[in-house]
């Protein structure tokens, strides 16, 4: 079965600076990836998928940019941090066929 | 945007059955229903699927009607621990998007 490996599961960063937050997936190959961003006592907002390396789509303008440089890695990042970017970052992947997703635990994120 | 229509929130007795109804008019033929829940501050979590026929498996059942423009997840036992938000989604394997709708959040009550 698929594993997802999401780190750092909380993280606090000042207003300004960068962020990296990496996903990892173990157990399938060539997957859909998704990023998705929750705002406290929000739905799950998409911010980007990738069917295939190097192919991103991105469903928000926003602060923020995504990258796949392996099969089984999708990375989420910004240059400059605003406090709006604070929320629960979720990432999920999805194998070939009708299967379903599968969500990491995900990170925290707190802009101050 | 979202394909789907759920109500914002039920409540449920413990160990009574809890019917969770979603509406989804627009469904094309190769999609699929999901449905997905998410206790608080974790991943949601997959529940079940099908295309038109019901499902069941150790968590749940899922009906479908017979036009597919609505269906109806039961969880046969509620316990506390089911106290969450559930998301009915609708979705083809030749579709990269995900998207989730705002969800019900089913509290259950001692």
């Amino acid at each position: 079965s698929q594993t997802i490996h999401q780190w750092p599961a909380t993280l606090v960063q000042p207003v300004g600076s960068p962020l990296s937050l990496e996903c990892t997936v173990e157990g399938t190959s060539n997957p859909n990836l998704y990023w998705y961003r929750q705002a406290a006592g929000r739905g799950l907002q998409l911010l980007f998928y990738s069917v295939g390396i190097g192919q991103i789509s991105s469903e928000v303008p926003q602060n923020l940019s995504a990258s796949r440089p392996q099969d089984r890695q999708f990375i989420l990042s910004s240059k400059k941090l605003l406090l709006s970017d604070s929320g629960f970052y979720l990432c999920a992947c999805r194998g070939q066929g009708n299967t379903e997703a599968f969500f990491g635990q995900g990170t925290r994120l707190t802009v101050v | 945007d979202a394909k789907t229509t759920q109500p914002p929130s039920m409540d449920c007795a413990e160990g009574r059955a809890a019917n969770l109804p979603c509406n989804h008019s627009t469904i094309s033929g190769n999609e699929y229903v999901y449905w997905y829940r998410q206790i608080h501050s974790q991943g949601p979590q997959y529940i079940i699927h099908g295309l038109k026929n019901n499902e069941t498996n150790e968590m749940a059942s899922l009906i479908i009607t017979e036009d597919r423009k609505s269906s109806t997840l039961i969880l046969p036992h509620a316990t506390l621990r089911d106290t969450a938000v559930y998301y009915c989604i609708v979705w083809a394997s030749n579709t990269g998007k995900l998207i989730f709708g705002q969800g019900t959040t089913l509290q259950v009550k001692p």
